[in-house]
């Protein structure tokens, strides 16, 4: 079964530092979502991309945040730099274009900012 | 803000058991419906989905309910396992092209055997 691929799993790094995150989305999948979920919660949506064109990033919070899908398939996601509030599990998820396409999602990558 | 919550944070049922989670929204707008399910240190699984013209839709010992006139959904696990433990979370989207999910804050089904 295809799945979502994400890394590293887990990343711990030092405040003021930089981080990346990595995402290969299902194969064919236009529609690829950044999601953040603080332990306790839900996830939360952070950016969206349509092929290589981003839908919605309105939840991002670009000071320190910036994501990129530069040929429209993998795409990394770039904290820079990161604080201590950051720390979370940062969710990549994908989906076929269209109404209704069930999202999938990666095993996430868990990043601990000291 | 809008958004899908649980009402319930935690739920302890006995192996073999029915369960029921329960999630009420908030957006009447919202069309899609979908239940996760997210086992410690993993992803989001996708467990079941149901649209606005269902109110009922079944699948393998899971059965989503739709109420749009109270904006309730629920999530039923039928003979619940142990390995059915995790937080199950509702999720919501209008059913258009580019919408992303919102999702509640979950509920931890915990079954003990």
């Amino acid at each position: 079964e295809a799945e979502v691929a994400q890394s590293p799993r887990y990343k711990i790094t030092e405040k003021s530092q930089a981080v990346a995150f990595w995402c290969d989305p299902i194969s064919g999948h236009a529609t690829l979502y950044w999601y953040r979920q603080i332990l306790g919660q839900g996830p939360e949506l952070l950016v969206q991309f349509q092929d290589e064109s981003v839908v919605d990033d309105s939840q991002l919070p670009k000071d320190r945040f910036s994501a990129e899908r530069l040929k429209g398939v993998d795409s990394t996601l770039k904290i820079q730099p990161a604080e201590l509030g950051d720390s979370a599990m940062y969710l990549c998820a994908s989906s076929s274009w269209g109404a209704g396409n069930t999202i999938y999602f990666g095993e996430g990558s868990w990043l601990t900012v000291v | 803000g809008e958004s899908v919550g649980l009402h319930l944070p935690t739920l302890s049922v006995q192996e073999g058991d029915n369960s029921i989670i329960n999630c009420a929204y908030s957006n009447s707008a919202s069309d899609y419906f979908i239940w996760y399910k997210q086992e410690s240190g993993k992803g989001p699984q996708f467990i079941i989905d149901i649209r606005s013209n269902m109110d009922k839709r079944q699948g393998q010992r899971v059965t989503v309910l739709l109420n749009k006139t109270v904006k309730h959904l629920s999530l039923q696990i039928a003979a619940t396992q142990p390995g059915d433990s995790a937080v199950y979370f509702c999720a919501e989207n209008i059913d258009q092209a580019g919408t992303a999910l919102i999702f509640g804050k979950g509920t931890t089904l915990s079954v003990s055997s």
